[in-house]
């Protein structure tokens, strides 16, 4: 059974930070892996998705990647701004052939940009 | 775009009415899932169709949940009769073809209150 961690909980850094949020999954045999923002009373927003066969996936100040092999996936965001405080999720889709539309979520880092 | 349309956005009633939730996808997409959220359990997928077919219902608790999906711009997800354990948000998200490679994009959810 495929099972999403995320690490830490939560974290506080000073604006202007670079920081890094760890996902990890215990099957390899995933056909992609998506990273979404949730904001305080809101719905998910999908920021990344990588393709199993992708390394990595930038957009703007944000950078996810991908090892497989390991069963591993980062969120690097640079240069961190207050309004990059919400709670990061990620999310697999199991399996080899993607039947199943089904994402496997974690349960999230809690991020806070101090002003 | 108006995006995922979900209603109401609160529900509170008693332990044992029926509850029945609504969604509105974004016009074009043809793969509709429904997720409940809470603390314990994180985010789980309950329900998802596919050209308005349920596809896999592996997520639904128990007999008392049942969702349609009469045409491609509505869908409902019913509780009844409804228990205190089902108190948890409840969001709607769609994506459009080959949805295993395209985001999925939510709704921004129903608050269930089940006293």
């Amino acid at each position: 059974k495929q099972e999403v961690t995320q690490i830490p909980a939560a974290l506080s850094v000073p604006e202007g930070e670079n920081l890094v949020l760890n996902c990890s999954f215990t099957d390899s045999a995933i056909y992609n892996l998506q990273w979404f923002r949730q904001d305080p009373g809101k719905g998910l927003t999908s920021l990344l998705l990588i393709q199993s066969s992708q390394r990595e996936q930038t957009s703007g100040r944000l950078n996810a990647s991908l090892d497989k092999s390991s069963g591993r996936s980062t969120l690097y965001i640079a240069a961190s701004q207050p309004g990059d405080s919400a709670t990061y999720l990620c999310a697999v889709i199991p399996g080899y052939g993607g039947a199943t539309n089904k994402l496997i979520f974690g349960t999230g880092t809690l991020l806070a940009v101090q002003p | 775009d108006a995006g995922v349309i979900q209603s109401p956005r609160h529900e509170v009633t008693e332990m044992g009415q029926e509850v029945t939730l609504r969604c509105k996808p974004i016009s074009g997409h043809n793969s509709l899932f429904w997720y409940r959220q809470t603390m314990m359990r994180g985010l789980e997928l309950l329900i998802y169709f596919n050209n308005n077919v349920p596809i896999d219902d592996s997520g639904m608790p128990e007999d008392r949940f049942s969702a349609k999906m009469p045409n491609a711009s509505f869908s409902t997800l019913k509780i009844q009769p409804s228990e205190p354990r089902d108190s948890a948000v409840y969001f709607c998200a769609s994506s459009g073809w080959d949805s295993n490679n395209q985001p999925q994009h939510f709704g921004d959810g129903t608050r269930l209150s089940i006293l």
